[in-house]
């Protein structure tokens, strides 16, 4: 069975601190996906990326970025010199690939308080 | 594109009362999904449809929710008789599985929430 587990429920941090949100997951298959979302105070949920589980290169866009590790089963996130404007919570997600007809489960997601 | 569009944004209630959601998957997407999110409980899958098929709905929680897509465009969610547990803001999401850019990625509608009394 799938599983996604993010271990930090809250984090809070100063502004221009970098931040690193932790995400293990478990799954049975060999094709899968994983992604990030961010959920802002305003409640709608805002897609960040998604990997594929034959795609172990780590992506950088801004001052995000994303560590994934097949060996270790997880998928950390990173912002780099946080902002107040990064304060949300944070989904880590998993899709598995044919024979979960790509059920996505999330996370149980982790707020990030960033502290002008 | 106008996004997934859900109706209403939100809805208040009584216990007992029957309660439908709507759900506009964005077209050309062929996965829909409906989850339910709370404090408690964080964001759960309740159900999902491949092509308007139901394909899992281990999530939804009593023989009170049902869900039906009757076509491509178009998804309900009903809770009959609906109680104060059931407040919740509850999501669609539509997906496209047929290998595009955002192959599998997930567009979320605004939510509704929901409020029983």
């Amino acid at each position: 069975a799938q599983k996604v587990t993010q271990a930090q429920t809250e984090i809070s941090v100063v502004e221009k601190e970098d931040v690193t949100l932790d995400c293990v997951y478990e799954t049975r298959d060999t094709t899968y996906y994983l992604f990030w979302y961010k959920q802002p105070p305003s409640g709608e949920l805002v897609f960040l990326i998604r990997r594929n589980s034959f795609d172990e290169q780590n992506e950088i866009s801004g001052r995000y970025s994303w560590n994934f590790q097949k060996s270790t089963s997880s998928f950390n996130f990173t912002i780099t010199a946080s902002q107040v404007v990064d304060s949300a919570v944070y989904f880590c997600a998993l899709s598995e690939g044919e024979t979960g007809g790509f059920k996505t489960i999330f996370g149980a997601g982790t707020r990030l308080f960033v502290k002008a | 594109d106008a996004g997934v569009i859900q109706s209403p944004r939100h809805e208040v209630t009584e216990m007992g009362q029957e309660v439908t959601l709507r759900c506009k998957p964005i077209s050309g997407h062929n996965s829909l999904f409906w989850y339910r999110q709370t404090m408690m409980r964080g964001l759960e899958l309740l159900i999902y449809f491949n092509n308007n098929v139901p394909i899992d709905d281990s999530g939804m929680p009593e023989d009170r929710f049902s869900a039906k897509m009757p076509n491509a465009s178009f998804s309900t969610l009903k809770i009959q008789p609906s109680e104060p547990r059931d407040s919740a803001v509850y999501f669609c999401a539509s997906s496209s599985q047929t290998g595009s850019e955002s192959y599998n990625e997930q567009f979320f509608g605004p939510g509704t929430r929901l409020t029983v009394l």
